[in-house]
């Protein structure tokens, strides 16, 4: 079955300090996977996302993600955080069941800042 | 373009009323996407729409709740009655056919029920 693992609830760093957010994945074909962003209050927008071809995507807000077949990881990272990354951050992959396509979230992993 | 929209944006009703979500999805998108999330269950994918068509309902709790979308730019989720363990955030979501998964997020509508 298709699942998502996100092994790390909360992170905690520092402003300025690099970030990276971990997500493994369970899927049988080349997955289409998704990396989404929760500020508190709001709903989920899309940071990034990969289908195919370049392992390395690049997102919005100085996000990237990294594809790793072989460790079946797609793992979040940015170089700088800001105060305003704090939010809570969903990893999501793309399942075909039934002849439709739905997602398969992540726990989350929520993101504290500290100045 | 205007996003997905949700209304109420924050509902609380007491136990045994009858609460109705609204959303209307992004205009062209053909599927719409009930989700609920709670610090103890996260995010749960409640139920799907296709072209207005219910398509998986497994996701829904108990028979208290029901979903429709009488056309291609609304749906409502109804619970009838409320009971305080359906407190949560709810979520609606929508995409269009062949956008490989990709789902936008409405605001949410936060239920408290007392």
């Amino acid at each position: 079955a298709q699942s998502v693992t996100q092994p790390d609830i909360h992170i905690t760093v520092s402003e300025g300090a690099s970030l990276e957010l971990r997500c493994n994945y369970s899927y049988g074909a080349t997955p289409y996977l998704f990396w989404y962003v929760q500020s508190p209050g709001q709903g989920l927008q899309l940071l990034l996302k990969y289908f195919s071809g370049d392992t390395l995507v690049q997102g919005i807000k100085g996000f990237e993600a990294e594809f790793k077949r072989s460790q079946s990881s797609f793992n979040l990272r940015k170089p700088s955080v800001h105060w305003s990354d704090a939010a809570e951050y969903f990893c999501a992959v793309g399942a075909f069941s039934g002849g439709y396509n739905k997602l398969i979230f992540g726990a989350g992993t929520r993101l504290a800042v500290h100045p | 373009d205007a996003g997905v929209i949700q209304s109420p944006r924050h509902e609380v009703t007491e136990m045994g009323q009858e609460v109705t979500l609204r959303c209307k999805p992004i205009s062209g998108h053909d599927y719409l996407f009930w989700y609920r999330q709670t610090m103890m269950r996260g995010l749960e994918l409640l139920i799907y729409f296709n072209n207005n068509v219910p398509i998986d309902d497994s996701g829904m709790p108990e028979d208290r709740f029901s979903a429709k979308m009488p056309n291609a730019s609304f749906s409502t989720l109804k619970i009838q009655p409320s009971e305080p363990r359906d407190s949560a955030v709810y979520f609606c979501a929508s995409r269009v056919s062949g956008s490989s998964y990709e789902q936008y997020f409405g605001p949410g509508t936060r239920l408290t029920v007392t």
